[in-house]
């Protein structure tokens, strides 16, 4: 299995313009997660996806974030427009929720800057 | 919801050194338990879990975890140490079934001295 892969691996962008990072979980894993990692809040789980549903976007900062989940093998996760603010790396992770054995399986994520 | 603390935020030790990272948790039911490990420049891999039994878990590379339900804690070690293990070490948390939402401490970054 190639794990979870995402894409771009980095985005070098300008502010205000809008960008799309993606996600394809492992298959057969029915549930999706994207974090965003920074030096002063480290890891925070921004939304959470259940067999395609999004079930807890709690954390997503406002409503410059969006994503989607259109199929079980793709996400997206949008920011439009982007701010210097938004500079991070954001992670998709996937597991397969039957119970207790939920761990989860991290992608290489993606490193966003925001001029 | 839970939560997750964990104490030293930076650790510095010569190779052979032994390691020990202090986690501890609030919640008030079952939870699972899992230490995830980011080496420089990669992202996060799993290191070890807790689900039920043996409250002494071994992971991967020699190290090894013990979960005290007494004392919520979830404390990382490792007897000696090497170069390689130089990252960033984190603690989490997520109750057991249903919505897995989990909750991830702030992290511990390690560093060896060859």
């Amino acid at each position: 299995d190639a794990g979870v892969i995402q894409s771009p691996r980095h985005e070098v962008t300008e502010m205000g313009q809008e960008v799309t990072l993606r996600c394809k979980p492992i298959s057969g894993h029915n549930s999706l997660f994207w974090y965003r990692q920074t030096m002063m809040r480290g890891l925070e789980l921004l939304i959470y996806f259940n067999n395609n549903v999004p079930i807890d976007d709690s954390g997503m900062p406002e409503d410059r974030f969006s994503a989607k989940m259109p199929n079980a093998s793709f996400s997206t996760l949008k920011i439009q427009p982007s701010e210097p603010r938004d500079s991070a790396v954001y992670f998709c992770a996937s597991s397969f929720n039957r119970g207790r054995n939920n761990e989860q399986f991290f992608g290489p994520g993606t490193r966003l800057t925001v001029l | 919801a839970q939560s997750v603390s964990q104490h030293n935020h930076h650790v510095i030790l010569s190779e052979a050194a032994s390691l020990e990272l202090g986690c501890n948790y609030s919640y008030g039911g079952t939870v699972n338990l899992f230490w995830y490990v980011q080496y420089p420049g990669q992202h996060l891999q799993l290191l070890l879990k807790y689900f039920s039994g043996d409250p002494l878990v071994k992971g991967i590379k020699g190290f090894e975890a013990e979960f005290i339900k007494s004392k919520f804690s979830f404390n990382l070690r490792k007897p000696s140490v090497q170069w390689s293990d130089t990252a960033e070490y984190f603690c989490a948390v997520t109750p057991s079934g249903g919505y897995q939402k989990v909750t991830f401490g702030i992290g511990t970054k390690l560093q060896v001295i060859p």
